[in-house]
């Protein structure tokens, strides 16, 4: 079975904190994404990679950076927290269009 | 761009009935995937059902279907014999095969809550 793995269930970080939530998957998969889903949002992409040291922006990117060294990890970078990052997390990776997700990290910015 | 819209919030049922949730689409492509996906408390999403728009003949997983009708561009899931366990929200989701870049595009959500 794949298996993506975020590092975190839970966080709570400080306005103005540097954040990082990382992710990691085990089948080779090239495509991983990060997005952020908020109640009566539904699910907004963030950033994805389709390659090593590869990113695209996606729906919502501002106030975000990735990284991505190695094929299985997936790192999302919030620069400097703030409220209204307070959210839901989840990483996927994809093969044949399906994604396959991560547990997810909700994040909490006091 | 390709938009999902889930028009149902929130739907109901009873165990053992069936229900059926709404998906519309978006698209100018002619070859894509379409998923429904599944989060319950827990917060795992699970893929419940995928379809290939190439295909004709809807997919199903046991007492899941789909209503694919590709003209009118509607993806719509079926739930027979519910059970407590089905209670979660679901997710519609879209995905093209000609795009440059694999993406998916998901819908706001339709949370099913089930009865005794």
């Amino acid at each position: 079975d794949v298996k993506v793995t975020q590092s975190s269930r839970y966080l709570v970080k400080r306005t103005g904190e540097k954040v990082f939530l990382e992710c990691v998957q085990d089948m080779d998969h090239e495509n991983m994404f990060w997005y952020r889903q908020d109640p009566g949002l539904g699910l907004r992409l963030i950033y994805f990679s389709y390659d090593v040291k590869m990113k695209e922006k996606g729906d919502i990117p501002e106030g975000y950076s990735v990284s991505r060294e190695k094929k299985e990890r997936f790192s999302l970078i919030l620069e400097s927290a703030s409220t209204n990052q307070t959210s839901m997390y989840l990483c996927a990776s994809s093969f044949q269009g399906e994604a396959f997700f991560g547990q997810g990290t909700r994040l909490t910015v006091v | 761009a390709q938009t999902v819209t889930q028009s149902q919030p929130e739907m109901s049922v009873q165990e053992a009935e069936t229900v059926t949730l709404s998906c519309t689409y978006d698209t100018s492509e002619s070859d894509y995937y379409l998923f429904w996906y599944k989060q319950p408390p827990s917060r795992q999403m699970i893929l419940v059902i995928r379809q290939e728009a190439y295909k004709q003949q809807n997919a199903t997983e046991n007492r899941f279907s789909v209503n694919f009708q590709k003209a009118a561009k509607s993806f719509s899931l079926k739930i027979s014999d519910s059970q407590l366990g089905d209670a979660a929200m679901y997710f519609c989701a879209y995905n093209g095969m000609n795009s440059g870049y694999s993406t998916l595009t998901f819908g706001k959500g339709t949370m099913l809550l089930v009865s005794p």
